[in-house]
């Protein structure tokens, strides 16, 4: 049972580049959420994807957007990257809303370096 | 808005000690709340949860009680190993685990031998 899938595993990029990040869910769950890890902090929210349309949305401004897929995959996308952006992205899957008490499972992240 | 507060790490235990990591929270409603650990170089995963007041989770030896009274859910272990060495964040939802989780800025835990 494959859990959840990132990737690329590490990104390097420039200032005011674009980059897509992609994630495949753990098998059975529909939902994916996208957080920012800044090194030697916790994951920020930055949104959640349930039926492909943005569910729930953290304080993060429209550079970053995404996009979930019919199979329940998706993509964060961020446009015109600052130093700042620099982190680990991690990406979580879970059963519904309403689903019951499931909790989301993570996965192993991608690193992006901005220079 | 929810905010989650732990210790400020890092902590350093020796084989066998017992361990508590505090982890206080704010939130509006009935959250859940949640112990996730990375090791190095991985993703997070989920330690043990809680969904309502007095709740126990427990999972490999870890236990933390959800404690409205005092807005508290924190995490011990009564003999820690040093496999146990990782980073701990304490996090909580709004929405029964599958709203957007805020989580603590995390605690970092090194077992010495």
């Amino acid at each position: 049972d494959a859990g959840v899938t990132q990737s690329p595993t590490h990104l390097i990029k420039t200032r005011g580049q674009q980059v897509t990040l992609r994630c495949s869910p753990k098998s059975g769950h529909d939902t994916v959420s996208w957080y920012q890890q800044a090194l030697g902090q916790g994951p920020q929210f930055i949104f959640q994807y349930y039926e492909e349309e943005e569910r729930q949305r953290g304080n993060f401004p429209d550079r970053f957007s995404g996009h979930q897929f019919p199979n329940y995959s998706s993509e964060l996308n961020v446009n015109a990257l600052l130093l700042g952006d620099s982190a680990l992205y991690l990406c979580a899957s879970s059963v519904a809303p309403g689903g019951g008490n499931q909790p989301q499972h993570f996965g192993d992240g991608t690193r992006l370096s901005i220079l | 808005g929810n905010s989650v507060t732990q210790m400020e790490g890092p902590v350093t235990l020796s084989e066998e000690a017992f361990l508590t990591i505090n982890c206080t929270y704010t939130a509006t409603g009935y959250p859940s709340l949640f112990w996730y650990v990375q090791y190095p170089g991985e993703g997070l995963q989920l330690l043990l949860k809680a969904t309502k007041a007095d709740d126990k989770g427990s999972n490999k030896g870890f236990e933390a009680t959800y404690r409205k009274e005092t807005t508290s859910f924190h995490l011990e272990k009564g003999s820690v190993q040093v496999s146990d060495s990782a980073v701990y964040f304490c996090a909580l939802s709004s929405g029964g685990g599958a709203d957007g989780l805020t989580f603590g800025k995390g605690t970092h835990l090194i077992i010495q031998p």
